[in-house]
């Protein structure tokens, strides 16, 4: 079936440092990318999205790129401050179908 | 704030009761999606509903069920309890379902501990 893999499981940076987060998936017919942050006992939330017409999305210190080719795409955060610790899950969607992947752990180091 | 309103915020029970979590959606979105997320896990999907129907199903179990009415809010019931089903169940609504990508917007959770 279709699934999205998501890698690190866990990652520590230094603060200022950068920290990437890659995700494959399987469905090709996924257009839709968005990642979530969720920090601790808290919901998820939407932080940045791309679709499939567009290769990179930049906002501020987060970037995501998207290589539709290898059905892979990664979220990069750049400066990293102590706020960015949560945990960051990618999906990958069609329509209404959604399929996430199993999360990464950021912890920021001081 | 995600416009997505979950109730209770804790529940705590013992085995084998049965109890109901209630979600509504942000305005103006058609789809409703149920999570479970266990301590340390991921996100688990139960199931989705778009606009009254039920959309599509995940590892949700047979003591699991749901429903949306057609005021689109949306109500898990979970029946005999189990210890491991304690957890913190999301609710999540979009805008689509009939085609179309939109983000989904999580409501706080309710956790359940089934003691």
């Amino acid at each position: 079936g279709e699934n999205v893999e998501q890698h690190p499981s866990t990652l520590s940076v230094q603060e200022g440092d950068s920290a990437v987060i890659k995700c494959t998936y399987s469905d090709s017919a996924s257009n839709y990318f968005p990642w979530y942050k969720q920090e601790l006992g808290k919901r998820p939330q939407l932080i940045i999205d791309i679709r499939s017409n567009v290769g990179e999305k930049k906002d501020q210190r987060i970037a995501v790129t998207l290589n539709k080719t290898a059905k892979h795409f990664s979220l990069h955060i750049t400066e990293t401050q102590p706020e960015d610790s949560a945990v960051y899950f990618c999906a990958a969607q069609r329509d209404d179908k959604i399929i996430f992947g199993k999360g990464t752990r950021l912890h920021i180091l001081p | 704030d995600s416009g997505v309103t979950q109730t209770p915020k804790h529940l705590i029970t013992a085995t084998g009761q049965r109890v109901t979590l209630r979600c509504s959606p942000r305005s103006g979105d058609l789809s409703v999606y149920w999570y479970q997320q266990s301590l340390d896990q991921g996100l688990q999907f139960l199931i989705q509903y778009y606009n009254g129907e039920e959309r599509a199903k995940g590892n949700i179990l047979e003591r699991f069920s749901a429903q949306q009415f057609p005021d689109l809010h949306s109500e898990l019931n979970l029946s005999s309890l189990e210890l491991g089903d304690s957890a913190l169940y999301f609710c999540a609504s979009s805008l689509s379902g009939g085609g179309g990508n939109s983000p989904l917007h999580f409501g706080n959770g309710t956790r359940l501990t089934v003691t």
